[in-house]
């Protein structure tokens, strides 16, 4: 399986402090994306960062990519209780000319107000 | 535009029994996919389809069929539920621009008995 891992599995933070997640993944890739995920919902996509680029800003998240290592970073900055959710990275995998991507385990994050 | 929906919100089967679940999308998407997600894991896909009339097997096809008759619709059919088929499923689609995300839809949890 070409399953990426999220780490932590959980983390829980006081609102106002900093997020840092981790995704790795273990083929290589076109790009990665990271999704959210509340609680009884679908996915919503956050940020995809191409794999010829190392770090991507959008608001409060940021995202680094490092190819050699096969690892990204999802980092929020001054949590909110609102950003209390999951969240998974996805990658693609390239088969047959058509384009499926596969996700982590995900990453539970818990901002306590 | 109502992007990407799901019906129904919620069922629950006996062992043996079949069912279809549907995904509708207004985005005029080429690409579908159904996943399923069960608790501590990420999503698994279970089929996809690059365009109408096209269907191909995912991570996980086994005990499903799909069809898709319409470019709008994505249909997954379980022929004779099992207790392992119990989860919260997922359709999502996208467009055939690279790289692109994957709009979900809001999910249908499947119990089976």
């Amino acid at each position: 399986s070409q399953q990426g891992e999220e780490d932590p599995q959980a983390l829980s933070i006081q609102e106002g402090e900093n997020a840092t997640m981790n995704c790795s993944y273990k083929t290589s890739i076109n790009n990665l994306q990271w999704y959210r995920q509340n609680s009884g919902r679908g996915l919503v996509h956050l940020i995809l960062i191409r794999s010829n680029e190392r770090e991507k800003h959008s608001g409060r998240l940021r995202v680094t990519l490092d190819t050699s290592k096969k690892s990204s970073s999802l980092l929020i900055t001054a949590s909110r209780a609102a950003d209390t959710a999951s969240y998974f990275c996805a990658t693609d995998a390239r088969d047959s000319g058509t384009y499926k991507y596969i996700f982590g385990t995900g990453t539970r994050l818990k901002v306590l107000a | 535009n109502a992007g990407v929906t799901q019906t129904p919100k919620f069922r629950v089967l006996k062992t043996g029994q079949s069912m279809t679940l549907l995904c509708a999308q207004d985005m005029n998407h080429e690409y579908m996919y159904w996943y399923r997600q069960d608790p501590g894991m990420g999503l698994r896909l279970i089929h996809y389809s690059v365009g109408e009339g096209t269907t191909a097997k995912g991570e996980v096809p086994d005990g499903y069929n799909v069809s898709r008759l319409k470019k709008q619709n994505f249909l997954l059919g379980l022929e004779s539920a099992a207790p392992s088929q119990t989860s919260v499923y997922f359709c999502a689609s996208r467009g055939l621009a690279f790289p692109d995300t994957q709009y979900f839809g809001p999910g249908t949890r499947l119990t089976v008995l």
